[in-house]
């Protein structure tokens, strides 16, 4: 089947600090991957996305590489600001017999301190 | 802003009630969802129009109905839900219900059933 793993929040981190928020996924087929993030009190936007194996999708400082060989597609960023708190989201998009999918992860809260 | 409106932002209903959410999307997008949002619970997909036709609907109880009058607007009626129905609800659309297709959202309505 088709799922999304992403670890558990809250993550708590001092500004400037390097981020990684580690998401695993299986799916049947050949997703597309993406993270999204949920500011407070709005929808989610798409941050970063990567089509195919070993793409690197990169935006605002977050990248994400496209790891086929560990099923893994880890947001990482070199230094976090107060302004990135939110929540992110890993999700995949594929489709199969039962036609497109998209599913999503159940999201990692971010706190950032100053 | 992102081009995806939804209307109210917050609503309280009792589990007699019925009552509409409204999406509306002037990006020019073919493909329209609703997704409901859960704390602490993976983002689920309910349902998802392309061309003005539903093609998936997720085991959504009856309770939920959605209609798609044209491309650019998306309702989703609300009859006798539950308590555990509260959450947010988040319209989305995107250009066509390919994997690699990015999804925009609305900022999501905030529902509590009592």
């Amino acid at each position: 089947g088709n799922s999304v793993t992403q670890m558990e929040g809250p993550v708590t981190l001092s500004e400037e600090a390097f981020l990684t928020i580690n998401c695993t996924y299986t799916a049947t087929g050949y997703p597309s991957l993406f993270w999204y993030v949920q500011y407070p009190g709005e929808g989610l936007q798409l941050l970063l996305k990567a089509t195919k194996a070993d793409d690197k999708g990169s935006n605002k400082g977050f990248e994400a590489t496209y790891r086929k060989e560990t099923t893994s597609f880890h947001l990482e960023k070199g230094s976090v600001q107060v302004s990135d708190s939110a929540v992110y989201f890993c999700a995949l998009s594929v489709t199969d017999t039962g036609g497109f999918k998209t599913i999503f992860g159940a999201g990692t809260r971010l706190f950032v301190k100053a | 802003e992102t081009g995806v409106t939804q209307t109210p932002r917050h609503l309280v209903m009792g589990m007699t009630n019925k009552k509409s959410l409204k999406c509306e999307q002037h990006l020019g997008h073919n493909a329209m969802y609703w997704y409901k949002q859960s704390a602490k619970k993976p983002l689920e997909l309910m349902f998802v129009y392309s061309l003005e036709e539903r093609v998936e609907n997720n085991s959504v109880p009856s309770r939920f109905s959605p209609e798609c009058p044209n491309s650019s607007h998306l309702f989703l009626h609300l009859h006798t839900l539950q308590p555990e129905d509260s959450a947010l609800y988040l319209c989305a659309s995107s250009q066509d219900r390919f994997p690699n297709t990015e999804a925009f959202f609305g900022q999501g309505t905030r529902l509590t059933v009592v």
